[in-house]
């Protein structure tokens, strides 16, 4: 099983560019998630969805959105890069509303 | 939003010392999770709590649902170099914004072999 899988691992964007992460997960987790970490402040969640064609703002989703047309993919997309948006993402998807998360790999983004 | 302080941010310990970290949180939560991060990688799932007053271990690890609901700690015995990383508490509440966890700021653990 591959999982939950992140493209790309690492990018660098010019400021006012924009760019898409994908994600993908294998396991039919209707819920998915993405995280951002920056260093020493753990995890802040951008945005979720419960299920296709759901879904909803987390605690930082200025800048982002999403959109779930699978039950696999939940892509995050960043319109308008700021250099405040350069971080590690991380999609993670899970099966119940309250059952073990699983994380990708992450992609580490920087903004210049 | 929730708040959860996790505690201590950092700690240097020798080969073989036991570990104890702990979050607390200024809300109730009905489950509580605990996750390691190693270098370059998504976090992992160590374990899960889901009852008010649960103890429960994973090998060396043992990791408490605290009586209150609002805060649980995670030991780790006989620590190895291999325990080197940042760990997670995080945790979620029943009632609306159930769908998230809301994630402590992490505890970093080096080990000196």
């Amino acid at each position: 099983n591959a999982g939950v899988t992140q493209t790309p691992k690492f990018r660098i964007l010019k400021i006012g560019q924009s760019m898409t992460l994908q994600c993908t997960q294998d396991m039919n987790h209707n819920y998915m998630y993405w995280y951002r970490q920056d260093p020493g402040m753990g995890l802040k969640l951008i945005y979720y969805s419960v299920g296709a064609g759901i879904t909803d703002k987390g605690e930082v989703p200025n800048g982002y959105n999403v959109s779930r047309s699978t039950t696999e993919d939940f892509p995050l997309r960043l319109e308008l890069a700021a250099p405040s948006q350069t971080s590690v993402y991380f999609c993670a998807s899970r099966e119940l509303r309250a059952g073990e998360l699983f994380f990708g790999e992450g992609s580490r983004l920087t903004v210049l | 939003g929730q708040q959860l302080n996790q505690s201590p941010q950092s700690m240097f310990i020798q080969e073989g010392e036991d570990v104890s970290m702990n979050c607390t949180s200024s809300s109730i939560f009905n489950t509580w999770l605990w996750y390691k991060q190693e270098p370059g990688e998504g976090p992992v799932l160590l374990i899960a709590l889901y009852k008010a007053g649960e103890l429960t271990s994973n090998g060396r690890l043992t990791a408490q649902f605290g009586i209150t609901r609002k805060d649980s700690f995670l030991n780790i015995s006989a620590s190895i170099p291999s325990d080197v990383g940042i760990y997670f508490c995080a945790g979620q509440g029943g009632g609306a914004g159930s769908y998230q966890l809301t994630f402590g700021k992490g505890t970093k653990l080096s080990v000196i072999p």
